[in-house]
């Protein structure tokens, strides 16, 4: 059971909009941390797509955006692309645990 | 270009010891925390533990202290994490990740990953 809640699977079609939505607690992101996005592509590593809430690294496409509000953070997709197709997991630190830093379970998605 | 270059997949039997090196470069070494995430197969990301490599200071998930170790070696820009009494729910592929801390806390360059399994 992870400590942000995250929905197992989103899907689109190419150029539609998707949302991911993580959510949190006042031990966490209600208690003023951010959220942190990444990406992990079939195959690969984990990449840094969104920092802080809303940053984006450079060479991030600016398809990618992030926004938090109370204790829940959402990640969104414009332009939905096939190479966008992979899992994102949000991450952020837990005041609550000796486990400093927490992500949620992960969010396929699926170009449709 | 920061990278952080990881040691090859390894196979261990139950209650043996893996050791995986994350050799770093692009970027001042002891200037950041390294982490270590770990995933096994078809799941998610869960974190192990950091380790400043200025100081050696080290803190672990609670999942895994007794069983967990990060060490460094500063004049290679190496970090490693050790894990003993190895169970077969072990076998996940292992990442060393870098913290960067403005604004906030974050990991924003990863290691390739290190396949470990275990298996009798």
């Amino acid at each position: 059971q992870s400590v942000l809640t995250q929905p197992p699977s989103v899907s689109g079609a190419p150029g539609q909009r998707v949302t991911i939505s993580c959510t949190g607690s006042s031990s966490n992101f209600g208690a003023g941390y951010d959220a942190h996005w990444y990406q992990q592509l079939p195959g690969t590593a984990p990449k840094l797509l969104i920092y802080a809430s809303n940053n984006r690294p450079s060479g991030v496409p600016d398809r990618f955006s992030g926004s938090k509000s109370g204790t829940s953070a959402s990640l969104a997709i414009n332009g939905l692309q096939a190479e966008d197709e992979g899992d994102y997991y949000c991450q952020t630190y837990d005041n609550s645990l000796n486990d400093h830093y927490v992500f949620g379970a992960g969010t396929k998605v699926t170009v449709l | 270009q920061v990278q952080l270059v990881q040691s090859g997949a390894e196979v261990k039997k139950p209650g043996a010891s893996v050791r995986v090196s994350c050799k770093a470069s692009g970027y001042s070494f002891s200037s950041y925390d390294i982490n270590w995430v770990r995933q096994a197969s078809g799941q998610g990301l869960e974190w192990m533990g950091w380790m400043n490599p200025f100081s050696g200071n080290t803190g672990y998930a609670q999942k895994f202290q007794g069983r967990f170790t990060m060490t460094r070696n500063i004049s290679i820009a190496t970090a490693y994490m050790e894990l003993s009494s190895l169970k077969s729910d072990d076998t996940a592929v292992y990442y060393c990740a870098r913290r960067e801390v403005i604004p906030e806390p974050h990991f924003d360059y990863w290691g390739q990953g290190t396949l470990v399994t275990v298996s009798s």
